[in-house]
């Protein structure tokens, strides 16, 4: 079976800092992955896709940047944090296009 | 501008009443799917519906696609506790990228005993 974690669950930066939010899926292969922001519990903002190595959409201008070292292994990062980065980050794979997405944990972010 | 709008944003209902929450938009969708979340966890896909003017029910949900397939309702029937959560609707826009899966705002159900 088909399983997604990211990490790290919870994190707590200072403005200025850097983040890695690590993403992977197992049990499938060629998965589109996506990373999300969500904020207070509302809905989700998708940051970017990607559809394959070195195939990566962005859809919000912003200091964050997504990596796909991996065909499984999805990174969300950021040189500097804002305190607008805040917020609650989800990882999620389909395997097809028009299919349903499955999340991971997500991660709590706190730019303090 | 936000795709997908849901009503209402906030609902809290007693244990056993009936309920419906709609999603809507002005652009054409190829498909709609409802999902569920609950606190510091990842949404759960409920339904997918593709087909205008489609229904389709799991259990007390109902779920239907508008004729135009601009907008979805959700009805729950005597509703429980256990269906607290935020209801999430989130499509694919005709036309657009078929990997691109847009998210609505959501409705916070509270379901009291």
């Amino acid at each position: 079976s088909q399983t997604i974690h990211q990490w790290p669950a919870t994190l707590v930066q200072p403005v200025g800092s850097p983040l890695s939010l690590e993403c992977t899926v197992e049990g499938t292969s060629n998965p589109n992955l996506y990373w999300y922001r969500q904020a207070a519990g509302r809905g989700l903002q998708l940051l970017f896709y990607s559809i394959g190595i070195d195939q990566i959409s962005s859809e919000v201008p912003q200091n964050l940047s997504a990596s796909r070292p991996q065909d499984r292994q999805f990174i969300l990062s950021s040189k500097k944090l804002l305190l607008s980065d805040s917020g609650f980050y989800l990882c999620a794979w389909s395997q097809q296009g028009l299919g349903e997405l499955f999340f991971g944990e997500g991660s709590r972010l706190t730019v303090l | 501008t936000q795709l997908l709008e849901q009503s209402p944003q906030f609902l809290s209902i007693q244990e056993g009443e009936n309920l419906t929450v709609y999603c809507n938009s002005s652009s054409v969708f190829s498909s709609l799917q409802w999902y569920r979340q609950e606190p510091g966890e990842g949404p759960v896909l409920l339904v997918t519906v593709v087909t205008g003017g489609e229904v389709k029910k799991l259990k007390r949900l109902t779920f239907q696609f508008g004729d135009a397939r601009k907008d979805s309702s959700l009805h729950i029937t005597a509703a429980q506790p256990g269906d607290t959560g935020l209801y999430l609707c989130a499509g694919y826009n005709s036309g657009g990228s078929n990997y691109k899966l847009t998210f609505g705002k959501g409705t916070l159900l509270t379901v009291n005993p």
